[in-house]
C-alpha cells in the first residue's frame, strides 16, 4: 500500500489560478482522480485518468501529471469552486487510495 | 438517469451489525465494479472496499480497516451492490458512499453508539 499527500489548504483570489499537487512514489503506474466535495454533498468526479475532463465539469479543471506528482489546477477560479478537492489512485490489485484532502478556499 | 442510491443507515450499537443497499441505474451495473467509500464527519474520504463484475469473477478486496468484518456482494439482476457490516466499532460511524465509473450516490449514515 502507499499514501497520497496533498497540502492541507490553498487559497486564491477570484479569477486566479489555483494549483493543489497529490504525491506518491506509484502513481507513475496508476491513473489518477480528481474530486470535488463541497459541504453535504456527496463527492464529484472533476478529472479521471491524470487529466479526461468528464462531460458537464468546467474547461477551467484541468489535470496534469509529472513525475511522481499529479496536479489539478483550476484556471480563473470562481466562488463556486470553493470546496475540497481529493485524489485517488489505485494500487496494482486495485484496492483504492485517497489523498487526505485539499480545502480550496476562495479569498 | 445516470443514478445510485444508497439506502440501510442507521443507529446501531458497538458490535451490532447493518446491512447497507445500493440501487443502480442509467449504466450497465452488471458489467461494473461497485466501490464502497466512507467519510466520517469532518474527515477525509476512506476507501472500505470493492466488488468487481461476473467477467472478472466478483473478486473483493477491503481496507485493512475492516477486512474480516465488512463482506461486499451483489445481485445483477437487481443492480444492487450490498455492504454487510459485522462487528461493528464506534470508530466506523461515518457516511457511508457507493461508487462506480465516477457516479456517487449521495450517502448514508451509519452511527455506532451505546
Amino acid at each position: 500500500s502507499y499514501e497520497l499527500t496533498q497540502p492541507p489548504s490553498v487559497s486564491v483570489s477570484p479569477g486566479q489560478t489555483a494549483r493543489i499537487t497529490c504525491s506518491a512514489d506509484a502513481l507513475p503506474k496508476q491513473y489518477a482522480y480528481w474530486y470535488q466535495q463541497k459541504p453535504g454533498q456527496a463527492p464529484v468526479l472533476v478529472i479521471y485518468k491524470d487529466s479526461e475532463r468528464p462531460s458537464g465539469i468546467p474547461e477551467r479543471f484541468s489535470g496534469s501529471s509529472s513525475g511522481t506528482t499529479v496536479t489539478l489546477t483550476i484556471s480563473g477560479v470562481q466562488a463556486e469552486d470553493e470546496a475540497d478537492y481529493y485524489c485517488q489512485s489505485a494500487d496494482s490489485s486495485g484496492t483504492w487510495v485517497f489523498g487526505g484532502g485539499t480545502k480550496l478556499t476562495v479569498l | 438517469e445516470v443514478q445510485l442510491v444508497e439506502s440501510g443507515g442507521g443507529l446501531v450499537q458497538p458490535g451490532g451489525s447493518l446491512k447497507l443497499s445500493c440501487a443502480a441505474s442509467g449504466f450497465t451495473f452488471s458489467g461494473s465494479a461497485m466501490h464502497w467509500v466512507r467519510q466520517a464527519s469532518g474527515k477525509g474520504l476512506e476507501w472500505v472496499g470493492r466488488i468487481r463484475s461476473k467477467a472478472n469473477s466478483y473478486a473483493t478486496a477491503y481496507a485493512a480497516s475492516v477486512k474480516g468484518r465488512f463482506t461486499i456482494s451483489r445481485d445483477d439482476s437487481k443492480n444492487t451492490a450490498y455492504l454487510q457490516m459485522n462487528s461493528l466499532k464506534t470508530e466506523d460511524t461515518a457516511v457511508y458512499y457507493c461508487t462506480s465509473n465516477g457516479i456517487w450516490g449521495q450517502g448514508t449514515l451509519v452511527t455506532v453508539s451505546s
